[in-house]
């Protein structure tokens, strides 16, 4: 089992619609999960990140957490063509490890 | 505005050949990192450094050995490149270990023949 599991897509979603992403980690001691946005031959940046249960808001995205299922996504009200990206999720786990874990990513395809 | 700046940006190696990846941060960051990064299997830890001083291994070290020259500079050295070493590399750095936002940099795109 991978440590940090993403579908890996395409997820293709039209114009003005939710795009919901999603992602599963293994560590139930994780402490805290960003998500990282990622265009084609490009490096990633950091789009949230989310501590606690629940859901964060900012802008047009939404983090939501839920710890007891191990489970973190992220919603995106009105895609719009340039949303258009692979999607990472990162996670830090309390292994030792001092450093993020990433999933292999989730590419979004938003339909004009 | 620099942020994370790593050299070279493409490199064709032959195997068997070494080579050293630079990168420097200017945001006084304390934690640096090298991660590789090949077609559907993510951002892989290869060795980070926590702070000054200090290096670890990630989850895929083999082949690699890295140098933190000093708070702004952390260096990955391939001693002996192997086609399974051809990826995407990339750098990152944060203000500490893990909880903080990661910066990364515009990567290398590295061809081991």
């Amino acid at each position: 089992q991978k440590e940090v599991e993403q579908n890996s897509g395409p997820l293709s979603v039209p114009e003005g619609a939710i795009a919901s992403l999603n992602c599963t980690y293994s560590d139930r001691g994780s402490q805290s999960f960003f998500w990282y946005r990622q265009y084609s031959g490009k490096s990633p940046e950091l789009i949230m990140f989310i501590y606690s249960n629940g859901d964060k808001e900012d802008g047009r995205f939404t983090a939501q957490l839920n710890k007891a299922s191990q489970y973190v996504s992220l919603l995106i009200r009105d895609s719009q063509p340039s949303d258009s990206a692979t999607y990472l999720c990162a996670v830090f786990m309390d292994t030792g490890r001092r450093a993020l874990t990433f999933g292999s990513g989730t590419r979004l395809q938003v339909q004009p | 505005n620099a942020g994370v700046t790593q050299t070279p940006k493409f490199q064709v190696l032959k195997t068997g050949q070494s080579m050293t990846l630079q990168c420097a941060q200017d945001m006084n960051h304390n934690s640096m990192y090298w991660y590789r990064q090949d077609p559907g299997m993510g951002l892989r830890l290869i060795y980070y450094s926590a702070s000054e001083g200090t290096t670890d291994k990630g989850e895929v070290p083999n082949g690699y050995n890295v140098s933190r020259l000093n708070k702004r500079e952390f260096s990955l050295r391939l001693e002996s490149a192997a086609p399974s070493q051809t990826s995407v590399y990339f750098c990152a750095s944060s203000e500490e270990t893990g909880n903080t936002e990661a910066f990364f940099g515009q990567g290398t795109r590295l061809t081991v023949v």
